[in-house]
């Protein structure tokens, strides 16, 4: 079975700095990896996602992510934070098996802290 | 139209209530997914319907029914709730069968049993 750590519960930075989250899987196969992030009260929203190809994944709202096979990580990245980027962010895994539909399966989240 | 649309926002429910949740879509997803989140915790997927299917019940007790009386529609029926199942429901949709293709969630259901 697929398993996701974020090992940060909390991180805060500074607005205006450099961000990186850390996300470690573990599966037998060639993981489905995506970031997620959720304010307070709302859903979820997609942030990136690696399917294959490239492992520098470019995402919305300046977001980036590697994936790094030899580590097991997909490491969420932004140049520069902004005050609105403080949420929760969860990094995800899906299965890959043949037929039918699988559901994601979350790390525990990182509340993300942002200092004026 | 690129949303997950969720109704109600907020529900507030006896144990002895008999209630529904809704969620819609229409962007030609065939694949639905409702989650469970509680506070401070990650979503814990409850249930999968693939082309109108249930092809996933993650063992969650028979008081949660959901349905999917099409492709673009998914209910999850409430009865004999407890107040520990007070959580956020979150729907989800994505393309085809696979999670991966195309995810994405509705805004949930805030649910609170007293």
């Amino acid at each position: 079975a697929q398993s996701v750590t974020q090992p940060d519960i909390h991180i805060t930075v500074s607005e205006g700095a450099s961000l990186e989250l850390r996300c470690n899987y573990s599966y037998g196969a060639t993981p489905y990896l995506f970031w997620y992030v959720q304010s307070p009260g709302q859903g979820l929203q997609l942030l990136l996602k690696y399917f294959s190809g490239d492992t520098l994944v470019q995402g919305i709202k300046g977001f980036e992510a590697e994936f790094k096979r030899s580590q097991s990580s997909f490491n969420l990245r932004k140049p520069s934070v902004h005050w609105s980027d403080a949420a929760e962010y969860f990094c995800a895994v899906g299965a890959a098996s043949g037929g039918g539909a699988d559901g994601l399966t979350f790390g525990k989240g990182t509340h993300l802290i942002i200092q004026p | 139209d690129t949303e997950v649309t969720q109704t109600p926002k907020h529900l507030v429910m006896g144990m002895t209530n008999k209630k529904s949740l809704k969620c819609e879509q229409h962007m030609g997803h065939r694949a639905m997914y409702w989650y469970k989140q509680k506070a401070k915790k990650p979503p814990e997927l409850m249930f999968v319907y693939s082309y109108e299917k249930l092809s996933i019940n993650e063992s969650v007790p028979s008081r949660f029914s959901p349905e999917c009386p099409n492709s673009s529609l998914l209910n999850l029926h409430l009865h004999a709730l407890q107040p520990e199942d007070s959580a956020l429901y979150l729907c989800a949709s994505s393309q085809g069968a696979r999670m991966f293709v195309a995810a994405f969630f509705g805004q949930g259901t805030r649910l609170t049993v007293v």
